[in-house]
């Protein structure tokens, strides 16, 4: 079956340190992935983007890694902060060109001062 | 900066009742959808529209549900009969583009508890 997986085990950092989140797809060969923030009680709001000839993607403190022999992709910030709080959550479009996003479950991240 | 809006923020509605849930994309955008959020548990894809039309729909988007632009600026889900399990956050986003190279802009959401 088709499935999009993110650690459900919320991850609590250090402030200061990298988090590194993780998602992976199985049955699905997407010619791209999205990473969206949620705050609770809140839209998501959109991240980076990255696309499958595309190793890596860069803004400001966010990196995201997509490997598609992996089938996984990897989703970095770098010297945290607790207003970087938030579930994070992966998605993808199945047939790459009609908007229809299909969402992880997301990873709560959690920055201590 | 352009935002989708939505309205109400919170729908409370008796089980059986009609229930029309508003939503005004950004003003450029051509390319619209409904997701939900069941407390706990994973955004999911109801629909796109777009041209008036709907794109996709997804297996939760029964008969019970239809969408609407009835003019320029916006744009409804409508749910027929409402049943307990379509207690949920409703969230509209907006694309100025079809496809998934381009990002989705969501609203804020809007609470619908079924009693």
């Amino acid at each position: 079956s088709q499935k999009i997986e993110q650690n459900s085990e919320a991850l609590n950092i250090q402030e200061g340190k990298t988090a590194t989140l993780t998602c992976n797809y199985t049955n699905y060969s997407p010619a791209y992935l999205q990473w969206y923030r949620q705050d609770p009680g809140r839209g998501p709001v959109f991240l980076l983007l990255i696309r499958e000839n595309e190793k890596e993607k860069r803004k400001e403190r966010l990196k995201v890694t997509f490997d598609t022999t992996l089938k996984q992709s990897l989703f970095h910030i770098t010297a945290s902060q607790p207003a970087d709080s938030a579930t994070y959550l992966c998605a993808l479009d199945p047939q790459g060109n009609t908007g229809k996003l299909i969402f992880g479950q997301g990873t709560t991240l959690q920055v201590k001062p | 900066e352009p935002e989708v809006t939505q309205t109400p923020s919170h729908q409370v509605t008796q089980m059986g009742q009609e229930v029309i849930l508003r939503c005004v994309p950004i003003s450029n955008h051509l390319y619209f959808y409904w997701y939900r959020q069941i407390l706990g548990q994973k955004v999911e894809f109801l629909v796109s529209f777009y041209n008036n039309e709907i794109s996709e729909k997804s297996e939760i988007f029964d008969d019970q549900f239809s969408v609407e632009r009835p003019d320029g600026s916006n744009f409804t889900l409508k749910i027929r009969s409402t049943k307990l399990e379509d207690s949920a956050m409703y969230f509209c986003a907006s694309s100025e583009r079809a496809g998934g190279y381009n990002e989705q802009f969501f609203g804020p959401g809007t609470r619908l508890t079924v009693l």
